[in-house]
């Protein structure tokens, strides 16, 4: 069974610019969750989507947002990029017992 | 309101011993769930255990273990016998409430384990 897969898993953007990040959940898995990870500010929720719906929001700026596909494939996408953005995303897929993480992705913003 | 604390910011343990990272939560939420991941220094989270605020055991996966202590609400992970490669970052996460309702969690600011030979 293939674990979570991100998509890219290194980028380099500019101030002011946007990104649009994947994730592809594990088969059969109907929620994904967005997290970004900074030295200074740890592991931070983002918003999760389950069957197309977004049913959480962490406390972020409207810059980033999110949505779901029908194959429950995510993308986030960050809208004028701040140095603050640089981060590693990490996407997660869950059951009710178990939630699974990605690579992530490694966004630089200069 | 929802937090995890992670006391430990770093720990040594010699190969081959035990060694437990603590990790206490709040929340009013009569049902939650408490996880343990891995973080090597790849990035990468990799998921160590489970424990349901309803279960009755405490929860074990191979060598780690979780000592779930619902009164003190803290749940430490224990793992036995460890390995060179258990050197990692380890965090404790909550989902507060019923999985049917989010996913989403709540992430303690980690340990930093390094297991010497």
């Amino acid at each position: 069974k293939a674990g979570v897969t991100q998509t890219p898993r290194y980028l380099i953007k500019t101030r002011g610019q946007q990104v649009t990040l994947s994730c592809s959940p594990i088969s059969g898995h109907r929620s994904v969750s967005w997290y970004q990870q900074t030295p200074g500010q740890g592991l931070q929720f983002l918003f999760e989507y389950f069957s197309e719906t977004q049913r959480n929001k962490g406390n972020f700026p409207g810059r980033f947002s999110g949505r779901q596909f029908s194959n429950s494939r995510s993308e986030m996408n960050v809208s004028t990029l701040e140095l603050g953005d640089s981060a590693l995303y990490l996407c997660a897929s869950s059951t009710p017992y178990e939630q699974y993480f990605g690579p992530g992705t490694r966004l630089t913003v200069t | 309101a929802q937090k995890i604390t992670q006391t430990q910011p770093g720990m040594f343990v010699q190969e081959k011993e035990a060694v437990t990272l603590d990790c206490t939560y709040d929340t009013s939420d009569p049902s939650y769930g408490l996880f343990w991941y891995k973080q090597p220094s790849s990035g990468e989270m990799i998921f160590l255990i489970y424990q349901g605020s309803y279960d009755q055991q405490n929860a074990t996966e191979g060598r780690y273990s979780l000592n779930f202590q619902k009164a003190r609400k803290s749940a430490n992970l224990v793992i036995s016998a460890s390995q060179l490669g258990d050197s990692a970052m380890y965090f404790c996460a909550m989902r507060e409430g019923t999985s049917g309702a989010t996913n989403k969690l709540i992430f303690g600011t980690g340990t930093l384990l390094a297991v010497q030979p």
